[in-house]
């Protein structure tokens, strides 16, 4: 089952802050972050491990919650370039050496001038 | 830097032909992967492979297999191409242990079946 991402869509204006949520109804080892832009390949942005860790370059940063099976991407002070469309991809904990990972269906973010 | 590249970036075939869908990557890693994308659905695995000859099949295999001679090249292969296979294919590869390491991926191949 695929994770549940919120909000399908955001937009804001340059230099507002957004936050991206990511749950999944499963445990899990790892959640990664990626953005893609229209007609472009998915980048990877960064992965969060089993253990609570928070994550984070330049102003694009992200917390992983294991009791709650969730992850959250923050924006802050976001510029044109931050806008795109951000996934996130699960890996179970009951599988941890598996290679696969299970992608959210995706937010839009539209950052306006 | 690590290159995804898949062979087409448009592709249009006709209903019932076999289509065969390229990847090759440069950085000598274990896992590739083969994803569709959809509008709304965001990316969902069709099968994955860890080594040569080696697969897995992934949350939507049915319709499609995949063949992995050599390290580098990863193909995904529509038997009988559907216009409900019309769709976004995405290849992705990775070093073992996918869960600790990034996913690169290619350009995508816009496929459509008329």
């Amino acid at each position: 089952q695929q994770p549940v991402q919120s909000p399908q869509a955001v937009i804001l204006r340059e230099g507002e802050d957004a936050v991206i949520n990511c749950s999944s109804s499963k445990a899990l080892y790892s959640v990664h972050w990626y953005r893609q832009k229209h007609g472009e390949a998915p980048i990877f942005l960064m992965i969060l491990l089993k253990g609570g860790e928070q994550k984070g370059h330049d102003k694009i940063s992200a917390s992983f919650n294991e009791k709650k099976q969730q992850s959250s991407l923050y924006l802050t002070a976001s510029q044109l370039s931050y806008s795109g469309t951000y996934f996130c991809g699960t890996g179970p904990l009951s599988n941890f050496g598996n290679e696969k990972l299970t992608f959210g269906t995706g937010t839009r973010l539209t950052i306006i001038p | 830097d690590v290159k995804v590249t898949q062979s087409s970036r448009y592709l249009v075939k006709r209903t019932g032909e076999k289509v065969f869908l390229e990847c090759v990557q440069d950085m000598d890693h274990e896992n590739m992967f083969w994803y569709r994308q959809d509008p709304g659905l965001g990316l969902r695995l069709i099968y994955f492979s860890y080594d040569v000859k080696m697969k897995e099949k992934g949350d939507i295999p049915e319709g499609y297999s995949v063949s992995r001679e050599k390290k580098e090249r990863f193909s995904l292969i529509l038997e009988s191409a559907s216009t409900n296979q019309t769709s976004m294919y995405l290849c992705a590869s990775s070093l073992m242990g996918a869960q600790r390491q990034p996913q690169h991926f290619g350009d995508g191949t816009r496929l459509s079946i008329l």
